[in-house]
């Protein structure tokens, strides 16, 4: 099956800097990948997500990256607010299957 | 559109107690998944469900656990006879088609186990 791994763990940035995660996968046939934000004690929401056709998707502040050859794919936050603090997740997806495969998260801190 | 709706938010259990967890799917959506959290740690797949048929179940763990996804009502998580290992964040997801087209899965606000 797909593995996905994420760094980092934790990250911390100053107001106005930029954020980045990264998150490698296995399986080379996986062709969907999104992105997730957890807010403390709530659900994972969707923020962005792209396909394997694409190499960069981007919505305003955030944009995503995706590198098959080295079956990695970032995310990236520019202009970083307090309210961009949370739980990101990465995930990826297999075609022959229906199951997100997700990393272990990071936790973004964003200081004032 | 009320989005993915779970119940109860918090579950308390005695050890060897069944946990029942409740999950109405999006209007329109006729996938369901399960996925567990447990503290600091990521979202783990546990069981794909289609109504009345269970799709894929492999991240669900063979004993103690079952679902379902009846024809009238919503999708059920069953846990028998828990043990403190089994208290984790229970999230649902629901997706319109199917993640297999890549259709999104908008996830609820999970039901949150502890077990005693």
């Amino acid at each position: 099956g797909e593995n996905v791994e994420q760094h980092p763990s934790t990250l911390s940035v100053q107001e106005g800097d930029s954020a980045v995660i990264k998150c490698t996968y296995s399986d080379s046939a996986s062709n969907y990948f999104p992105w997730y934000k957890q807010e403390l004690g709530k659900r994972p929401q969707l923020i962005i997500d792209i396909r394997s056709n694409v190499g960069e998707k981007k919505d305003q502040r955030i944009a995503v990256t995706l590198n098959k050859t080295a079956k990695h794919f970032s995310l990236h936050i520019t202009e970083t607010q307090p309210e961009d603090s949370a739980v990101y997740f990465c995930a990826a997806k297999l075609p022959s299957g229906d199951k997100l495969t997700f990393g272990t998260g990071t936790r973004l801190a964003v200081r004032p | 559109n009320a989005g993915v709706m779970q119940n109860p938010r918090h579950l308390v259990r005695r050890r060897g107690q069944e946990a029942r967890l409740r999950c109405s799917p999006m209007k329109g959506h006729s996938h369901v998944y399960w996925y567990r959290q447990l503290p600091e740690e990521g979202l783990k797949f546990m069981v794909y469900l289609q109504k009345e048929n269970i799709i894929d179940e492999s991240g669900m763990p063979k004993e103690r656990f079952s679902a379902e996804f009846p024809k009238e009502g919503p999708s059920i998580l069953r846990i028998q006879q828990v043990v403190r290992g089994d208290s984790a964040a229970y999230f649902c997801a629901s997706s319109l088609t199917g993640t297999g087209d890549n259709s999104p899965l908008h996830f609820g606000n999970g039901t949150r186990l502890t077990v005693t």
